[in-house]
């Protein structure tokens, strides 16, 4: 059974803080993970992509991967009005397929 | 440069009809993907294919059918519409030697009556 949990939310935080948002997965062999942003009515957009134990920075973005523990998680700094949308996390479905599984998101809501 | 698009954006049906929700990507991607997705249930995967005349099931894939003759096309049939088939359907590609990075088009909001 694959499954991506996340916590449903909303997690709220006020502008400039860092937020935290959170991912686990429960396939062992799943090599590649990814973040993507939905706006409310719109479709899902490709943030970060990570493959390797540890973390990785891409502007305020910073994707961590732990796979022994099975837990990816996405920390957003100077957290920003406009981050406020669903985070959904993905993980490779199996390996070889190059399908994903999607968890079913996490609402932030950034307070000005 | 329209990348990946979807036809029609909105489309209301009733019961029993058949329904063609089209795809089409610019970006010679050899992946598609259909999603669904429902409040409650995330976005979950209708089929994919690889190649132009190769598909696979996905996570949902009764009631639907799928097809692709060329590359760039990627079209989504219901044969025969039911009310839980209500939800909006987005397509996806990504390339076939690169990462696994999907790219999502704009989406249908479909209702079945």
């Amino acid at each position: 059974q694959k499954e991506v949990e996340q916590n449903s939310g909303p997690l709220s935080v006020p502008e400039g803080a860092i937020a935290s948002l959170n991912c686990t997965y429960s396939d062992r062999v799943s090599q590649s993970f990814f973040w993507y942003r939905q706006y409310s009515g719109k479709s899902p957009e490709l943030i970060m992509s990570i493959y390797s134990n540890g973390d990785k920075e891409d502007g305020r973005f910073t994707a961590q991967l732990n796979k022994a523990s099975q837990y990816v998680s996405l920390l957003i700094r100077d957290s920003q009005p406009s981050d406020s949308a669903t985070y959904l996390c993905a993980v490779e479905w199996g390996t070889g397929r190059r399908a994903l599984t999607f968890g079913s998101g996490t609402r932030l809501q950034v307070q000005p | 440069d329209a990348g990946i698009t979807q036809s029609p954006r909105y489309k209301i049906t009733e019961t029993g009809r058949q329904v063609t929700l089209m795809c089409h990507q610019t970006w010679s991607h050899s992946y598609m993907f259909w999603y669904r997705q429902d409040l409650g249930h995330g976005l979950r995967l209708i089929y994919y294919s690889a190649a132009a005349d190769i598909t696979d099931k996905g996570e949902v894939p009764d009631g639907y059918v799928v097809s692709r003759s060329k590359t760039e096309n990627f079209p989504l049939t219901l044969e025969s519409a039911t009310r839980s088939q209500t939800s909006v359907y987005f397509c996806a590609s990504s390339e076939g030697r690169g990462g696994l990075a999907q790219y999502f088009g704009p989406g249908t909001r479909l209702t079945v009556l």
